[in-house]
């Protein structure tokens, strides 16, 4: 089993709406990451959160996304106005660090309508 | 090619026999990681080398990687129909920040008959 937990497996949304996806890790961890598998193609790195705040982030991470953890516990991103191309898996992973291996969660699958 | 390329796309073998798959690309790495991903599933880390390791070991894992061809090799042994999976290679750059996110490859789909 996944040491964290990804609210919720499966998300239907109008274009345009917001959406928010969370992740809740059951140990007490540091660094949290953001990935999206587009159907077919490979994961793609969105951003990093270390310390309450964003360490790193890729192209993808634009001004529609944003990652925050209101309550020390859920790690939550946010798409604020969908499109269709948002349409993908997103993966939530926790780790502990550089050359440390990062564990990710089953995924939520959100599907743009 | 880009950043973490694997090779063969897809691989179907008897179970019982080995399966190698490859990983090359392009930039300097920190360390390269193999994860495997069941349909429908989040991905599982397989085993992390770093760039300074030639070859690591793990149950009937072996990895090897070669910096100077900036290439890395999987290798199953035994195979089982379990080992059914899509299988990617993952490279962390270092950006000396610690939280560094990971650049995937396309995968091998791997098929082990039974």
């Amino acid at each position: 089993e996944p040491e964290v937990t990804q609210t919720p497996s499966h998300q239907v949304t109008q274009m345009g709406q917001e959406v928010i996806l969370r992740c809740v890790p059951i140990s007490n961890h540091l660094y949290f990451y953001w990935y999206r598998q587009i159907l077919g193609q490979k994961v793609e790195f969105l951003v990093s959160f270390y310390n309450n705040e964003i360490s790193e982030k890729s192209e993808i991470f634009d001004d529609q996304f944003s990652v925050e953890r209101p309550d020390g516990s859920n790690f939550t991103l946010k798409i604020r106005s969908t499109k269709l191309e948002d349409s993908a898996m997103y993966f939530c992973a926790y780790g502990r660090g550089t050359n440390q291996p990062q564990h990710f969660g089953d995924g939520t699958r959100l599907s743009i309508l | 090619s880009q950043q973490g390329e694997e090779d063969p796309q897809a691989l179907s073998i008897q179970e019982g026999e080995n399966a190698t798959m490859n990983c090359s690309y392009k930039t300097s790495i920190n360390n390269l990681q193999w994860y495997r991903q069941n349909s429908g599933r989040g991905l599982v880390h397989l085993i992390l080398i770093r760039s300074n390791e030639r070859e690591k070991h793990s149950g009937r894992l072996r990895v090897t990687l070669d910096t100077s061809k900036k290439s890395s090799s999987l290798l199953i042994t035994a195979s089982r129909a379990a080992d059914t999976a899509s299988y990617f290679c993952a490279t962390d750059l270092y950006s000396g920040g610690g939280a560094d996110g990971l650049t995937f490859g396309k995968g091998t789909h791997l098929i082990i008959q039974p």
